[in-house]
């Protein structure tokens, strides 16, 4: 049973360019999150999806941030019109659904933006 | 929301204990998490608390005190590789997502 799938792992963008970050969650998991994690700081939660509906982005910003679990394939976390700030650590964490299990994360994705 | 706090580093000798704590204010509450990441690692999973009590597991135990918005993990025998930093989390009540604290790096010394 593989773990939660993340890639890239590694991603260099460009100021203004676009950065797509796939999650594929453990098999049998039906809910995804996304956090970001910046040098010296904690996991700051993002986006809490589950198949074809996003349940709570209180986290995400409201602008060039965008997220998607579409019913086939993987979890897209978008970013558009990248900005330095952008440079962090997203990880991707699945659970199956019910509330007393622990979420597995993801390798991340460590998006540089140059 | 939620409001954790935790230690930022500490630093101990290989074979000690050491004890990370962690305080909590939330608006409500459904389980503490702890979790290890290594730098450049994903967190993995390592304790969970819903009722007070201690929690062992092998060389790590976790405890928790929901009146005092308290827990702490414990880790014996320390060994280089438990060198990281562990984050703790809480769960809101009907709620899936974890909030964070900012993580506490643990330096283990030869």
């Amino acid at each position: 049973n593989a773990g939660v799938m993340q890639n890239p792992r590694h991603l260099v963008r460009r100021r203004g360019q676009e950065a797509r970050l796939r999650c594929s969650p453990m098999k049998g998991h039906s809910h995804v999150y996304w956090y970001r994690q910046l040098p010296e700081e904690g996991l700051k939660f993002m986006v809490y999806l589950q198949k074809e509906n996003i349940i709570d982005e209180s986290g995400m910003p409201k602008e060039r941030f965008s997220a998607e679990f579409p019913k086939e394939g993987p979890s897209i976390l978008r970013i558009q019109q990248v900005v330095r700030g952008d440079s962090a650590a997203y990880f991707c964490a699945s659970s199956p659904g019910t509330l007393n299990t622990e979420a597995f994360f993801g390798q991340g994705t460590r998006l540089t933006v140059v | 929301g939620q409001n954790i706090d935790q230690p930022t580093e500490m630093t101990a000798t290989e074979g000690a204990i050491v004890q990370i704590n962690c305080t909590y204010q939330t608006s409500g509450f459904n389980g503490l998490f702890w979790y290890q990441q290594h730098a450049g690692e994903a967190p993995t999973f390592l304790s969970y608390n819903v009722l007070d009590g201690l929690e062992e597991k092998g060389r790590f135990s976790s405890f928790l005190s929901r009146s005092k918005g308290y827990s702490y993990l414990l880790l014996k025998e320390l060994q280089m590789k438990d060198s990281a930093s562990y984050l703790c989390a809480v769960r809101p009540p009907g709620d899936y997502k974890l909030s964070f604290g900012a993580g506490t790096t643990v330096t283990v010394r030869a």
